[in-house]
């Protein structure tokens, strides 16, 4: 079974810096892209991060370039993201997806969720 | 990168039919072939029901469907089911690794 499960969330001040991980299981962890999705508090689903296999190529959404860093590490069936310089608007749940094989454009399976709050 | 847009609300008895828009430009729906649509009940995580335009992961019943027609994807839900209740996001690649999603339908089933 399929499981992912991220932890980290929190409340932090505006300016501050938070790491959220994922612990994947349930397959090969090696073998899919994967990516963060967050949702702020009644809002849409926003894109924010997304990791080739082999941690070659990452991908951004404009508004965390430069402020956000994905990473894995597959020998620990591991997804992270790295945020520094939180500010109000980055408020949200953060899920992490289990990408395509092939192509980054599909979301197969989600997290529960991490909420950070980011306020002073 | 604006969001795709979709209708806030979409709404049927119990039965009918539905079909939910997701319109965007030819740098992402109509660009690519991979429109993907979630459906979230509220306080849940989300769950693929269509991929790549028009497939059915194992387990969606066949009562969900996708097609796509130049810059505009839809979602038709048939035999409306209460359970069907729920928002729903659409997705699509826009080039470059990234994705962007649509602003989310909320389907009321009457």
């Amino acid at each position: 079974e399929v499981q992912l499960v991220e932890s980290g969330g929190g409340l932090v001040q505006p300016g501050g810096s938070l790491r959220l991980s994922c612990a994947a299981s349930g397959f090969t962890f090696s073998t899919y892209w994967m990516s963060w999705v967050r949702q702020a508090p009644g809002k849409g689903l926003e894109w924010v991060a997304n990791i080739k296999q082999d941690g070659s190529e990452k991908s951004y959404v404009d508004s965390v370039k430069g402020r956000f860093t994905i990473s894995r590490d597959n020998a620990k069936n591991s997804l992270y993201l790295q945020m520094n310089t939180l500010r109000a608007e980055d408020t949200a749940v953060y899920y992490c997806a289990r990408d395509s094989s092939t192509w980054p454009a599909t979301f197969d399976f989600w997290g529960q969720g991490t909420l950070v709050t980011v306020s002073s | 990168q604006s969001a795709l847009t979709q209708p806030p609300s979409a709404s049927g008895s119990p039965g009918q039919s539905v079909t939910i828009s997701c319109t965007g430009t030819s740098s992402d729906v109509g660009g690519y072939n991979y429109v993907s649509w979630y459906q979230q009940h509220p306080g849940k995580a989300p769950k693929l029901m269509i991929y790549e335009v028009s497939k059915r992961p194992s387990g969606v019943p066949d009562r969900f469907s996708g097609s796509k027609s130049g810059n505009t994807a839809s979602l038709t839900v048939s035999g409306l089911q209460a359970e069907d209740e729920a928002d729903y996001y659409c997705s699509s690649y826009a080039g470059s690794n990234s994705l962007i999603f649509g602003g989310g339908t909320k389907l009321t089933v009457l």
